[in-house]
């Protein structure tokens, strides 16, 4: 498996501007997860969903950020409109569905917002 | 709520030194615990995943140990060098949730 594959990797886009963040998990896993990381706030889960179902959505700033999954294979994180505080790398991860088990990050999306 | 300190937040070491990154957490009722480590501009590698009934891992070079009634665990990088300098990042998955919650990492620079 490629692991887990987001698009694109760099983003820049003016601010008012909607951005669509797209994430494809590893085959099989349940759990599908974003994340985004800032240097003053680190790492933080923004979603996550189980088995396209969205799951705990607390941590979504505000009502600019939704995310679904409409399928096993494949999310999106969509910020409408954009914003320069929203300027972040924004990561997926997934994992399977035991409890113990690893979870496997993408590479992430940098996201500047001018 | 969950919450994961790093100590220290960055270290500097000669080549060739072992070293023990450490990771706290307040809450104890955890599933496991992650090591990553994430290069400038990369994403999270994962290094060693530690279930709640283990008391450690090892990977080559790398030793996580974890202490749950205590809420600790650490890295132990052996015989370090130039290419081990990155941040190393701790998660712990516990609660509820299936969520991993973060530490805010350290910086480790090996210097040759």
């Amino acid at each position: 498996d490629a692991g887990v594959i987001q698009s694109p990797r760099h983003e820049v886009t003016e601010m008012g501007q909607e951005v669509t963040l797209r994430c494809k998990p590893i085959s099989g896993h349940d759990y599908l997860f974003w994340y985004r990381q800032t240097m003053m706030r680190g790492l933080e889960l923004l979603i996550y969903f189980n088995n396209n179902v969205p799951i705990d959505d607390s941590g979504m700033p505000e009502d600019r950020f939704s995310a679904k999954m409409p399928n096993a294979s494949f999310s999106t994180l969509k910020i409408q409109p954009s914003e320069p505080r929203d300027s972040a790398v924004y990561f997926c991860a997934s994992s399977l569905k035991v409890r113990g088990t690893e979870a496997f990050f993408g590479q992430g999306t940098r996201l500047t917002v001018v | 709520k969950q919450e994961v300190t790093q100590i220290p937040a960055a270290l500097s070491v000669p080549e060739g030194e072992n070293l023990v990154l450490n990771c706290s957490f307040t809450d104890s009722a955890i599933y496991n615990l992650q090591w990553f480590r994430q290069d400038p501009g990369k994403g999270l590698t994962s290094l060693l995943l530690i279930q709640s009934s283990q008391r450690e891992q090892t990977s080559g070079r790398l030793n996580a140990s974890l202490d749950k009634s205590s809420g600790r665990s650490t890295l132990y990088i052996a015989a370090s060098q130039p290419g081990d300098s990155a941040t190393y990042l701790c998660a712990v998955k516990g609660g509820s949730a299936r969520q991993l919650t973060f530490g805010s990492g350290t910086q480790l620079t090996v210097l040759p």
